[in-house]
């Protein structure tokens, strides 16, 4: 079964400077997909980013992007020019294909809870 | 992007008592799920959902949870015998086929 593991229960950054929240993964399979959810405070889950295991180029959504390193096994997110609003809890989740042979449900980290101190 | 919708956003519930969570997903999604986060924990996968069928579900899934989709667009999580540890924030979710799921606002349930 596939594990993601967040070793970072929480993390604070200054507003605007730049935050890398870590991820790491456990898998046999060579395609996969790999998500960040953010959790505000409201506790719905907001899709951040997306990476697809064979794509070698990083995923980036306007001030978030990844450095997706599958060799390590390894999925961390980078916040730049960080806002109040980014404050939230950060999930890592991982997902097999649904043409693979896997699960096809999202394994979540444990999350990192963000704080963007003004 | 359009939004999935769940209904109620908060519910109180005595122990022992049948809860049905509500959920509408967006029009061209194909596969439906709900998760779960108990308080402080991390988001727990319960069931999927697809053709009218369960395809998938979890151990935490057992008989006193169901789900179905009775009017093609309604996708509904029932408890039948609610206890105190399925107090949690239950997430219905849904996915057009392109490999992203997306999360409804959730239904926090309370059980006393």
């Amino acid at each position: 079964a596939q594990t993601v593991t967040q070793s970072q229960p929480e993390m604070s950054v200054q507003e605007a400077e730049t935050v890398t929240l870590s991820c790491t993964y456990d898998t046999s399979e060579s395609d996969y997909y790999l998500f960040w959810y953010k959790q505000p405070p409201s506790r719905q889950m907001i899709l951040v980013i997306r990476q697809e295991a064979y794509k070698q180029q990083n995923a980036t959504e306007n001030r978030f992007s990844v450095n997706f390193q599958k060799a390590a096994k390894s999925f961390s997110l980078k916040i730049s020019d960080s806002q109040l609003g980014d404050a939230a809890m950060y999930f890592c989740a991982y997902r097999s294909p649904r043409s693979g042979a896997g699960s096809y449900q999202l394994t979540f980290g444990k999350g990192t809870k963000l704080s963007v101190i003004p | 992007e359009p939004e999935v919708t769940q209904t109620p956003s908060h519910q109180v519930t005595q122990m022992g008592q049948e809860v049905i969570l509500r959920c509408v997903p967006i029009s061209n999604h194909l596969y439906f799920y709900w998760y779960r986060q108990i308080l402080g924990q991390k988001v727990e996968f319960l069931v999927s959902f697809y053709n009218n069928e369960i395809s998938e579900k979890s151990e935490i899934f057992d008989d006193q949870f169901s789900v179905e989709r009775p009017d093609g667009s309604n996708f509904t999580l029932k408890i039948r015998s609610t206890k105190l540890e399925d107090s949690a924030m239950y997430f219905c979710a849904g996915e057009a086929g392109r490999n992203t799921i997306y999360f409804g606002e959730g239904s926090w349930l309370t059980v006393v």
